[in-house]
């Protein structure tokens, strides 16, 4: 059974860069068809899409963190990470990663795999 | 404010039908799969409908989706005290990204 987990700090101070590691175990982060995704949940409030990686470091970013965003992979290790720079208290969140799988009949994407989140907190 | 528009709430009481909205737009919900997530109190959410009316395994047959132009909705039969959630309904963009609803409250009475 695929299992995700994030790790990284969970305070963060103002200006300062946020960043997150997601690791994969019960299958390979190498595997075709998959992206590996970040998404965010600011306290009682919806979800967002941060951005999504390919094995190959192929990426997609929302537009409007695309400036503040790099997610990168480890295909050693099995991981990919976050890495959100000149963070505010808006980027107070609980992060998740997910498995972006593709629907290859329609090249879309939908999230099937996540990990149970971790709660960052942008703070002095 | 989110790209997809779904109302902050809904309730219903035990063994009601209740139908969940989600309106997008050509470049989204009018072109691509809509995807709904179910999230319980607590945890992270997770895949209740793929491909506008799928169900992937283990989700009770009293969740159903469907899609019409630029709009898709969630209807829950039977309604059970566990179906007590947010629900988010997601799809892809042609943009390149991936857009979300902004979640409904559902609470059973």
């Amino acid at each position: 059974q695929l299992q995700l987990q994030e790790s990284g700090p969970g305070l963060v101070k103002p200006s300062e860069t946020l960043s997150l590691t997601c690791t994969v175990s019960g299958g390979s982060i190498s595997s075709s068809s998959y992206y590996w995704g970040w998404i965010r949940q600011p306290p009682g409030k919806g979800l967002e899409w941060i951005g999504s990686i390919y094995y190959s470091g192929s990426t997609y970013y929302n537009p409007s963190l695309k400036s503040r965003v790099t997610i990168s992979v480890d295909t050693s290790k099995n991981q990919f990470s976050l890495k959100l720079s000149s963070v505010t208290a808006a980027d107070t969140a609980v992060y998740y990663c997910a498995r972006h799988s593709v629907d290859v009949d329609t090249a879309t994407y939908y999230f099937d795999y996540w990990g149970q989140g971790t709660l960052v907190t942008v703070s002095s | 404010q989110s790209v997809l528009t779904q109302p902050p709430s809904a309730s219903g009481t035990p063994g009601q039908r209740v139908t969940i909205s989600c309106s997008g737009s050509s470049s989204n919900i009018g072109s691509n799969y809509v995807y709904w997530y179910q999230q319980l109190p607590g945890t992270a959410p997770k895949l209740l409908i793929y491909r506008n009316n799928q169900r992937p395994s283990g989700v009770p047959d009293r969740f159903s989706g469907s899609k019409s132009g630029t709009s898709a909705s969630l209807a829950i039969s039977g309604l059970r005290s566990e179906d007590e959630a947010d629900y988010y309904c997601a799809a892809w963009d042609d943009s390149l990204s991936e857009v979300f609803g902004g979640g409904t409250k559902l609470t059973v009475l």
